[in-house]
C-alpha cells in the first residue's frame, strides 16, 4: 500500500516571501500521479497542482511550483510571493495509474497548516 | 454547474441512530467517492463507485453503506451511528479513476455523534 508523509505539521511564512512544504511518499509503482490540495477554513478542498510521474518536468501553476524527485520519492510544494489568502491546510496526495482498486483512491498525507504573517 | 453538492452541512446524531448523507454532482462524472477527515489526519476513502450500479469498499468502510442508482447521486448511509464516526465527510467525483483528472470535492458535512 502507498503511504504519504508530510513531516511539517505547521509552517509559517512572511507575506511576499517564499515557503516550501515537504512531502514524501512510498510506492512500488513506476507510474502514478501526485497532487497538492489546499483546504482553507471553509473546508473546501481545492486542487493546487498536479504532477504525472512519467513527466520529468516539474509542474507549475502561477505562484505554485513543485520539486518532484522521483528517485527520492519526494514531492515538495513551493509557494512564491506568499499572500494572506494562501493561509490554509495543504495536503499532499497520491493516486495510482494502474487499473484496479488502487487507482480509485487518493491517498493523503496528514497535512501541513500554513500561516501567513502580514 | 453546481459541481458537487452535499447535504446537510452539519448534523448531530445520537448513538444508534441512522441517517443518510446526500451527495449529487451535475458534471456527468462516472467516478464518485466518499472520504472522511479526522483531526490531524488526511482524508481516508470510505466507499467509491465507478458508475451507476457499481460500488466498492475503500480503506475504512465499516459502519457505512452506499448505493448508486443514478450517475448523479451517491448517498452514504450510516446504519447505526457510533461516536467513532464523528468526522467531516467529503464526497468527490471525477471523470476517470487512475488518471490525473481532478477530483472535485463537495463542501463537506460535519457529523457529530453523541
Amino acid at each position: 500500500a502507498q503511504t504519504v508523509t508530510q513531516s511539517q505539521p505547521e509552517m509559517s511564512v512572511q507575506e511576499a516571501e517564499t515557503v516550501t512544504l515537504s512531502c514524501t511518499y512510498d510506492t512500488s509503482e513506476s507510474d502514478y500521479y501526485l497532487f497538492w490540495y489546499k483546504q482553507p477554513p471553509s473546508r473546501q478542498m481545492i486542487l493546487v497542482i498536479r504532477q504525472e510521474a512519467y513527466k520529468q518536468q516539474n509542474a507549475t501553476e502561477n505562484r505554485f511550483s513543485v520539486n518532484f524527485q522521483k528517485a527520492a520519492k519526494s514531492f515538495s510544494l513551493k509557494i512564491s510571493d506568499s499572500q494572506l489568502g494562501d493561509a490554509a491546510m495543504y495536503f499532499c496526495a497520491y493516486r495510482s495509474s494502474n487499473s484496479g482498486a488502487g487507482s480509485y483512491q487518493l491517498t493523503f498525507g496528514k497535512g501541513t497548516k500554513l500561516s501567513v504573517i502580514p | 454547474n453546481a459541481g458537487v453538492t452535499q447535504t446537510p452541512k452539519f448534523q448531530v446524531l445520537k448513538t444508534g441512530q441512522s441517517m443518510t448523507l446526500q451527495c449529487a454532482q451535475d458534471m456527468n462524472h462516472e467516478y464518485m467517492s466518499w472520504y472522511r477527515q479526522d483531526p490531524g489526519m488526511g482524508l481516508r476513502l470510505i466507499h467509491y463507485s465507478v458508475g451507476a450500479g457499481i460500488t466498492d469498499q475503500g480503506e475504512v468502510p465499516n459502519g457505512y453503506n452506499v448505493s448508486r442508482s443514478t450517475t448523479e447521486d451517491f448517498p452514504l448511509r450510516l446504519l447505526s451511528a457510533a461516536p467513532s464516526q464523528t468526522s467531516v465527510y467529503f464526497c468527490a467525483s471525477s471523470y476517470y479513476a487512475g488518471s490525473s483528472y481532478e477530483q472535485y470535492f463537495g463542501p463537506g458535512t460535519r457529523l457529530t455523534v453523541t
